[in-house]
């Protein structure tokens, strides 16, 4: 399976602090997403690194990328409460369908 | 609203019934896409559209799953004969896929949450 795994299940942190969450995948993908999902919710794109990329930067959010490795991370600096929900990595298959494949996802709480 | 919008949110139903749900992408997107998810666990791909022609379905799409893209704009997921199993939230998302490239950025819409009783 391609499904992308990620790193922990679930995390809890103070307001203020920085939260780390990590991804795993198994096979050569395109590029890498990071979605976000409030309970209940439906997904909310937050970033894309190319398989090319090796870092980027959006607002609070720092997303590493290491092909060699197989792994992503996602910082989220300078928490805030709002910051709660789960954060999935989504990959896409190296073949012209595109489709995403999802982990289970970082459950992240952060207690204001 | 420019985003992609699903109809109805939430969906209960008695077991054997049918249910069809709507996905409307973003007007300029190519392609539309179809993810079920259950409880605890991320999306999982069921199809996917590239303008009107449906070129790829899961093998979670059992026989009694049908999607349509009819004019290549909104999108129609049909369930047959509905078991609990199908309990899940049902996902609709969209790209745009061109020349430049399938970097294929997927937004989501909010979902239909179909309960089976």
């Amino acid at each position: 399976s391609q499904q992308g795994e990620e790193d922990p299940q679930a995390l809890s942190i103070q307001e203020g602090e920085n939260a780390t969450m990590n991804c795993s995948y198994k096979t050569s993908i395109n590029n890498l997403q990071w979605y976000r999902q409030n309970s209940g919710r439906g997904l909310v794109h937050l970033i894309l690194i190319r398989s090319n990329e090796r870092e980027k930067h959006s607002g609070r959010l720092r997303v590493t990328l290491d092909t060699s490795k197989k792994s992503s991370s996602l910082l989220i600096t300078a928490s805030r409460a709002a910051d709660t929900a789960s954060y999935f990595c989504a990959t896409d298959a190296h073949t012209g369908a595109n489709n995403l494949f999802f982990g289970t996802g970082t459950r992240l709480t952060v207690i204001p | 609203d420019t985003g992609v919008s699903q109809d109805p949110r939430h969906k209960i139903t008695k077991r054997g019934q049918n249910v069809t749900f709507r996905c409307d992408p973003i007007s300029e997107h190519n392609r539309l896409y179809w993810y079920r998810q259950t409880l605890g666990q991320g999306p999982e791909f069921l199809t996917y559209f590239q303008n009107e022609a449906q070129l790829e379905k899961s093998r979670l799409l059992s026989d009694r799953f049908s999607a349509e893209r009819p004019k290549g704009s909104f999108s129609t997921l049909e369930i047959q004969r509905t078991e609990q199993g199908d309990s899940a939230m049902y996902l609709c998302a969209s790209s745009l896929v061109g020349r430049g490239g399938p970097y294929n950025e997927q937004f989501f819409g909010p979902g239909t949450r179909l309960t089976v009783l």
